[in-house]
């Protein structure tokens, strides 16, 4: 299994309040991503990491933060929680080159904003 | 931005059955991508087919790219209680490093 874990698997949160998740590897691989899960929707990209310090957003981006400082290292911040932020969130990694971009998930972080 | 249809959403049949799930793109792709997911767990891996027209098997599941790489299928023969879980096929597009995700299929097999 690729070593990608997430933290906190599980979090309660109150609506306004800002909230980070962090996701960490040890593959050293240059892409890292950012999807939350939603029944009915698959996975929604929110943003992406292509090196240290190089992000980029993804389609559902607004409302949310990121930071990669070191390779290792992923950071989610929602800025002011809402519950339409209520999801699954899962970190994935892939080496993104060529044609093939198979990606490798995380366990996936529930949270719940109430 | 590109698109992945996904179908059927839900499926539902008896252990020994054979289903067929699709993914369906009005874009190209330069290679599609197959997942299963469990619950509580992230998606992993089943297959990546790159060229058009690419079939590729794992045990009782067959995966097909189409011709022009906007869309592929996931064959699954006799199908066992074993199976059941979220399929998810993904496509890699011209920006590099990304995935578009189909919506996904819950497969559920009873014995």
């Amino acid at each position: 299994d690729a070593g990608i874990t997430q933290s906190p698997r599980h979090k309660v949160t109150e609506t306004g309040t800002p909230v980070t998740l962090r996701c960490h590897q040890t593959e050293n691989h240059r892409y890292m991503y950012w999807y939350r899960q939603d029944p009915g929707h698959g996975l929604r990209l929110i943003h992406y990491s292509y090196g240290v310090k190089d992000t980029d957003k993804g389609e559902v981006s607004d409302g949310y933060s990121v930071s990669r400082s070191k390779t290792e290292d992923f950071l989610l911040t929602l800025e002011s929680a809402t519950s339409s932020q209520t999801s699954v969130y899962f970190c994935a990694i892939s080496l993104g080159r060529g044609s093939n971009t198979e990606a490798f998930f995380g366990q996936g972080t529930r949270l719940t904003v109430v | 931005t590109q698109l992945l249809e996904q179908s059927p959403q839900f499926l539902s049949i008896q252990e020994g059955e054979n289903l067929t799930v699709y993914c369906n793109s009005s874009s190209v792709f330069s290679s599609l991508q197959w997942y299963r997911q469990e619950p509580g767990e992230g998606p992993v891996l089943l297959v990546t087919v790159v060229t058009g027209g690419e079939v590729k098997k794992l045990k009782r599941l067959t995966f097909q790219f189409g011709d022009a790489r906007k869309d592929s299928s996931l064959h699954i023969t006799a199908a066992q209680p074993g199976d059941t879980g979220l399929y998810l096929c993904a496509g890699a597009g011209a920006s590099y490093g990304k995935l578009t995700f189909g919506q996904g299929t819950i497969l559920t097999v009873h014995p």
